[in-house]
């Protein structure tokens, strides 16, 4: 079993949709953070965050501790929000990231 | 703005040849990551340094080396490219605990 686990693998949608993405975990973390990666580009940080929740424009990430899950919500989306999102975590025991498989987001016109 | 560049976005290498990727990043990190990332298989670390002249093997440094002689500078250097080296090679670095921020990309083809 993967350390962490990112669901859909795939996701199609509508413009203007409200979008979820969510990533489990089974390790200790010091943060949890989500990147996003456009098709031939590079990887960009959107969040970084050990709890609560945070906002940038429509994008929102949540963290909950306890149950080891964390959720990327996009709200009004935009096709210009299709990209690859990534959820990876850092462990408390050394400095590497532990990535997820990456989710596909496709946003419809 | 942390800024983290690659010598190439594409690179085209034959077998046998000896391939350098240089990474350099502008904002004094310690840390520094080299990734490969494949279609499937997301990204997989290969080495990364915390500090001058220190070195670690991640996941898959096999047929790979690396060089940190200076703190804003990490090269990864394929001694013998093969074909199984075509991919996504990506360079990150971070300070402590803080966000990862990553460089282009090189994609390399070894033919």
């Amino acid at each position: 079993k993967n350390e962490v686990e990112q669901s859909p693998q795939n996701l199609t949608a509508q413009e203007g949709e409200f979008i979820t993405i969510n990533c489990s975990y089974s390790v200790g973390i010091s943060a949890l953070h989500w990147l996003q990666q456009h098709p031939g580009g590079g990887i960009v940080s959107l969040f970084m965050l050990s709890s609560g929740k945070k906002k940038h424009g429509r994008l929102i990430a949540t963290i909950n501790i306890q149950e080891k899950h964390s959720s990327l919500h996009i709200t009004a989306s935009h096709p210009r929000d299709s990209a690859v999102y990534i959820c990876a975590v850092s462990p408390t025991y050394n400095y590497q990231l532990i990535w997820g498989a990456g989710t596909k987001l496709i946003i419809k016109p | 703005d942390v800024k983290v560049t690659q010598s190439s976005r594409y690179l085209v290498k034959r077998t046998g040849e000896k391939v350098f990727l240089e990474c350099v990043q502008d904002m004094d990190h310690e840390n520094m990551f080299w990734y490969r990332q494949d279609p499937g298989l997301g990204l997989r670390l290969i080495y990364f340094s915390y500090d001058v002249k220190m070195k670690e093997k991640g996941d898959i440094p096999e047929g790979y080396s690396v060089s940190r002689e200076k703190k804003e500078r990490f090269s990864l250097i394929l001694e013998s490219a093969s074909t199984n080296q075509t991919s996504m090679y990506l360079c990150a670095s971070t300070s402590g605990g803080s966000e990862q921020y990553f460089g282009p990309g090189t994609r390399l083809t070894v033919t």
